[in-house]
């Protein structure tokens, strides 16, 4: 039931673009995102609800392909801040209330 | 305004010692309430979570239990450590089913020694 990440690790120079993807084996009800620098609380990203559903917080956006039971966050023009480490939550339809999340993506923007 | 308290922030204890780590939430009700454990360089490994009063969910058999004896208060506890419950624990919780942001505390270090 965990969702599966993938990379697990990605360097970028200032400047360049990421993709993170998430993927389910069962279906989903809801994809969420965060970040989480080391140490710290993860901080939300956004939340997906609908297949096919896309959402933009600045230069970072996200889709939910549904039948395909995926998402994928999208790191446009990476700047130094967007270092830390990438999870994905999972929700699954039909009464289960858990939210259980990936191993994480660590991403290291260099100047 | 939503927030969670989680202490203490950092734990140092000898292997053997029970635990009691406790969270608290204000400003929303019936919340879903989660403990995640991340050991180092790890992902978030959901240990428990609980959708109402005494309704306690077990993801990992462990060495660990939960409890919640209020609505918006989750306990983590052992009643003896291992070296092997080191790492950082993160209480969180979201709405029931989980549609909207999960607000997550700012974590206890443990350390056992």
């Amino acid at each position: 039931q965990q969702p599966v990440q993938s990379p697990q690790a990605v360097i970028l120079r200032e400047g360049e673009d990421a993709v993170i993807n998430c993927s389910s084996s069962k279906a989903l009800y809801s994809v969420h995102w965060y970040r989480q620098k080391h140490g710290e609380a993860p901080v939300f990203l956004m939340i997906l609800l609908k297949g096919g559903e896309q959402k933009g917080h600045e230069k970072i956006s996200a889709s939910f392909n549904e039948k395909k039971q995926q998402s994928s966050l999208y790191l446009t023009a990476s700047q130094l801040s967007y270092s830390g480490t990438y999870f994905c939550g999972t929700a699954q339809p039909g009464g289960s209330e858990k939210l259980v999340f990936g191993k994480g993506t660590k991403l290291t923007v260099n100047p | 305004s939503q927030t969670i308290h989680q202490w203490p922030a950092t734990l140092v204890q000898p292997v053997g010692s029970p635990l009691s780590l406790e969270c608290t939430v204000e400003g929303t009700s019936n919340p879903n309430l989660y403990w995640y454990r991340q050991a180092a360089g790890r992902g978030l490994q959901l240990l428990f979570y609980s959708v109402g009063i005494g309704q306690i969910s077990s993801e990992v058999p462990q060495n660990l239990s939960a409890s919640r004896p209020q609505d918006r208060q989750f306990i983590l506890s052992s009643k003896k450590l291992l070296l092997s419950d080191s790492g950082f624990y993160l209480c969180a919780w979201s709405s029931i089913p989980p549609n909207t942001e999960a607000f997550f505390g700012q974590g206890t270090r443990l350390t056992v020694v």
